[in-house]
């Protein structure tokens, strides 16, 4: 099924752990993003990237590490793990040119505990 | 910088009924996009209804519409016919349209939680 796919679904990881969240998509998407949700804060854009090889920070990338080695995969990467890093993570993706037209394309999230 | 608010953290609507949620928008911007996602209790964020700030018509898509007012930045949700399968968080969000450097970057509220009580 075209989409995007992000595993795991569920972590939980102690202070200090490091980790990588995966996230693909096989929709030939340019753009690639991931975003935090946490409670009264809605979704907020941690890293992004445009095109294979190119990435930049977003809002709140402090802690985070991205790479885009390939047009299809979008890692992010926890260094070292804190308590504060525990969210429900989301990869999304669209089009470079038409986001706008059809939106993004979400995945099912991931659900990160740090303890 | 662009900002979306969403100033009704929870909102209550009896079956059948019409509810409508608020969003206003900050940017200095002509030309973007606005939309509204619902996220029901799956977690899968599901895009809604959609809105191009060039158009003028209100975007509408079956039982949702939106009441877009550029000159007052404000893009509310309107849900006719309320139905249970339509409690879920709703985030308002926006994005520059794309074209001279602009990214696809998209900008979200903080949400308002839908409950429809039968």
């Amino acid at each position: 099924n075209a989409g995007v796919t992000q595993t795991p679904k569920f972590q939980v990881l102690k202070t200090g752990q490091s980790m990588t969240l995966q996230c693909a998509q096989d929709m030939n998407h340019e753009y690639m993003s991931w975003y935090r949700q946490d409670p009264g804060m809605g979704l907020r854009l941690i890293h992004y990237s445009v095109g294979a090889g190119i990435t930049d920070q977003g809002e709140v990338p402090n802690g985070y590490n991205v790479s885009r080695s390939t047009t299809e995969d979008f890692p992010l990467r926890l260094l070292s793990a804190a308590p504060s890093q525990t969210s429900v993570y989301f990869c999304a993706s669209s089009y470079s040119t038409s986001g706008g037209k059809g939106g993004y394309t979400f995945g099912s999230g991931t659900r990160l505990t740090v303890v | 910088a662009q900002t979306v608010t969403q100033s009704q953290p929870e909102m209550s609507v009896q079956e059948a009924e019409t509810v409508t949620l608020s969003c206003t928008y900050d940017t200095s911007e002509s030309n973007y996009y606005l939309f509204w996602y619902k996220q029901p209790p799956s977690r899968q964020m599901i895009l809604v209804i959609r809105q191009e700030a060039y158009k003028q018509q209100n975007a509408t898509e079956n039982r949702f519409s939106v009441n877009f007012q550029k000159a007052a930045k404000s893009f509310s949700l309107k849900i006719s016919d309320s139905q249970l399968g339509d409690t879920a968080m709703y985030f308002c969000a926006f994005m520059t349209r794309p074209g001279g450097g602009a990214t696809n970057k998209l900008i979200f509220g903080t949400g308002t939680l839908l409950a429809v009580q039968p």
